[in-house]
């Protein structure tokens, strides 16, 4: 299996622009999770899906962002409008229960927005 | 709510020695624990997970325990190596059985030669 795919692996965007990260998961996972991380606050979860199904977006700073997963093999985080604080490597992740919820993470997606 | 910490925050040693990483999580009641090695700017790689029922997990030079009773994890690397510099973190499922992972904040390894 090629692992998690994510893309872009970089973005740069202006202020005030929409920002689309992508997410392939491990097939067969049926847990993704996206997070977030910084040098001040860490790895943060924004949201998980189980089966697709959004179980816990508590961590979603604000209404500027939203995630999506049409179907097992996809999933989109969407921040729009992006601010210079949402700069960041956000970062997809997904775990089976049949493999014991071992998470697997891809590479990331390095967002700065100026 | 579970909290998971790591310390120390950094360390460095001589390569070849043995040493010794702590996670300790605030709620015992815990389904699995899962170490992972993150290199700059790159993604985490799983290095091992302990269920709820085992008392440590051996990789090569990599073993990690884990003490439910006192909340406490541990990892050890022998005879560590120049390519084990690298920022370790440790992560805590909830006994809910949610798949979510609860972060410590990590432990930043060097291994100078």
């Amino acid at each position: 299996d090629a692992g998690v795919i994510q893309s872009p692996r970089h973005e740069v965007t202006e202020m005030g622009q929409e920002v689309t990260l992508r997410c392939k998961p491990i097939s067969g996972h049926d847990y993704l999770f996206w997070y977030r991380q910084t040098m001040m606050r860490g790895l943060e979860l924004l949201i998980y899906f189980n089966n697709n199904v959004p179980i816990d977006d508590s961590g979603m700073p604000e209404d500027r962002f939203s995630a999506k997963m049409p179907n097992a093999s996809f999933s989109t985080l969407k921040i729009q409008p992006s601010e210079p604080r949402d700069s960041a490597v956000y970062f997809c992740a997904s775990s089976s229960f049949m493999a014991s919820l071992e998470q697997y993470f891809g590479p990331g997606t390095r967002l700065t927005v100026t | 709510k579970q909290e998971v910490t790591q310390i120390p925050a950094a360390l460095s040693v001589p390569e070849g020695e043995n040493l010794v990483l702590n996670c300790s999580f605030t709620d015992s009641a815990i389904y699995n624990l899962q170490w992972f090695r993150q290199d700059p700017g790159k993604g985490l790689t799983s290095l091992l997970l302990i269920q709820s029922s085992q008392r440590e997990q051996t990789s090569g030079r990599l073993n990690a325990s884990l003490d439910k009773s006192s909340g406490r994890s541990t990892l050890y690397i022998a005879a560590s190596q120049p390519g084990d510099s690298a920022t370790y973190l440790c992560a805590a499922s909830p006994s809910s059985n949610t798949g979510k992972l609860i972060f410590g904040q990590g432990t930043t390894l060097q291994v100078k030669p």
